[in-house]
């Protein structure tokens, strides 16, 4: 069974850099797929950060691409999230996420972690 | 950016009755590359509906997707208890990968 684990700090403050990491069980992250964030406001929905291939492909939200940068360490099985210069807009649960991928495709999200709250303040 | 339009935003249905949920996208799909999800309150989202139509390992067949082009609907034939939650419609046709913004089944 796969399983996504979400860490990192729960409050970050204003101008500075949110750090998530996200280790994956159950699955090996060479092995396949796209592994991705999605935030998710309180109360409100959910919002595609950006994803990452095993070989070093990218792909971002565009909303986001100028703060966003995701990577992968294959030997700790796990991938991370870093977005700069963080506003109180940025207050979010943060979910990570296997992307399938099939044939040279990009498709559903269908493994995802419990997610985590990350808060922007002072 | 393909937007998603899901209606209605809220669905008053009562226990053992048919809900019907709306996703319409801004441009035409190539194919039928949607997918729904469940979600209950502090929980993450759960696939339920891939390809539109499709569902995912260990959804019951209470639920169905239908639709192509821009307009996808998700039906819940008889509404379970568990079933009361918000559901999102998630297009993967193009990128930037997008969603709904919701649609919340209350109990009536």
């Amino acid at each position: 069974q796969v399983q996504l684990q979400e860490s990192g700090p729960g409050l970050v403050k204003p101008s500075e850099t949110l750090s998530l990491t996200c280790t994956v069980f159950g699955y090996t992250i060479s092995s396949g797929h796209y592994w991705g964030w999605i935030r998710q406001p309180p109360g409100q929905g959910l919002e595609w950060i950006g994803s990452l291939h095993h070989s070093g492909a990218t792909a971002y939200n565009p909303s986001l691409t100028s703060r966003v940068t995701v990577s992968v360490d294959t030997s700790k099985n796990h991938f991370s999230l870093k977005l700069n210069s963080v506003t109180a807009a940025d207050t979010a649960v943060y979910y990570c996420a296997r992307l399938y991928y099939s044939a040279g495709r990009c498709y559903y999200f269908d493994y995802w972690g419990q997610g985590t709250l990350v808060t922007v303040s002072s | 950016e393909i937007v998603m339009t899901q209606s209605p935003a809220t669905l008053s249905v009562s226990p053992g009755e048919r809900a019907t949920l709306s996703c319409r996208a801004s441009q035409i799909f190539s194919s039928s590359y949607l997918a729904w999800y469940q979600q209950k309150p502090g929980q993450a989202p759960r696939l339920l509906i891939y390809d539109a139509s499709s569902r995912a390992t260990g959804i019951p067949d209470r639920f169905g997707g239908s639709g192509s082009g821009t307009d996808f609907t998700l039906t819940i034939s008889r509404l379970e208890p568990e079933d009361f939650a918000v559901y999102y419609c998630q297009q993967y046709n193009d990128w930037p990968l997008t969603f709904g913004g919701g649609t919340k089944v209350e109990i009536k």
